[in-house]
């Protein structure tokens, strides 16, 4: 069984500051994390995963997630916020062996971006 | 550029009616997925197909059903609308354990 806790539903941060989304999941083999980025009324966009390789990941807009086992998280960053970030921020496991087909998805951080 | 093509953007319906929601993608992945997504509760998984004819009820396949006749089509079917199918609905594809490609969304009204 897999499961993601995305810790706070909302977040605000001022233009330029650090962005932090928290991502906790459980798995019940080694995982594959995905975090993914949601504009007004489209679709789900991939920022990036984490398929076992390197455990800091860098995505598209400058964004990157470290995967830390011993603590069971892939939290999102971006250095410096920036407006055209505001959006909707969802992190999904998926296993990486066995039957399971499926991306399990966190219930998603609406992040606002303060000028 | 790849891409998964949802028919309908916007649809308004009547409670009883009969719903088709049509999704196709062109990157010949072996898995097609149905989400609903409500705020505050996440995307949540109704049904999915890992190949032609083949489905498995994902966690809220109540009041759906699934029709996968092609690889590359997806259509979720609402037998009998009710208001609480109110929602946004989201196609993916899948290639093996790779990410998802969603298409743009379904938002569907039921009155």
């Amino acid at each position: 069984a897999q499961s993601v806790t995305q810790l706070g539903s909302h977040v605000s941060v001022s233009e330029g500051a650090l962005v932090l989304l928290r991502c906790n999941y459980s798995s019940s083999v080694p995982p594959y994390l995905f975090w993914y980025v949601q504009y007004p009324n489209q679709g789900l966009q991939l920022l990036l995963k984490y398929t076992s390789a390197a455990t800091l990941v860098k995505g598209i807009n400058g964004f990157e997630a470290e995967f830390k086992k011993s603590e069971t998280s892939f939290h999102l960053t971006k250095p410096s916020a920036h407006m055209s970030d505001a959006a909707e921020y969802f992190c999904a496991v998926s296993e990486s062996s066995g039957s399971a087909r499926q991306l399990t998805f966190g219930s998603g951080t609406q992040l606002t971006v303060l000028p | 550029d790849v891409k998964v093509t949802q028919s309908s953007r916007y649809l308004v319906k009547r409670t009883g009616e009969k719903v088709f929601l049509e999704c196709v993608q062109d990157m010949d992945h072996e898995n097609m997925f149905w989400y609903r997504q409500d705020p505050g509760l996440g995307l949540r998984l109704i049904y999915f197909s890992y190949d032609v004819k083949m489905k498995e009820k994902g966690d809220i396949p109540e009041g759906y059903s699934v029709s996968r006749e092609k690889k590359e089509r997806f259509s979720l079917i609402l037998e009998s609308a009710s208001t609480n199918q109110t929602s946004m609905y989201l196609c993916a594809s899948r290639r093996g354990r790779g990410e998802l490609f969603f298409g743009e969304g379904s938002r569907l009204t039921v009155l």
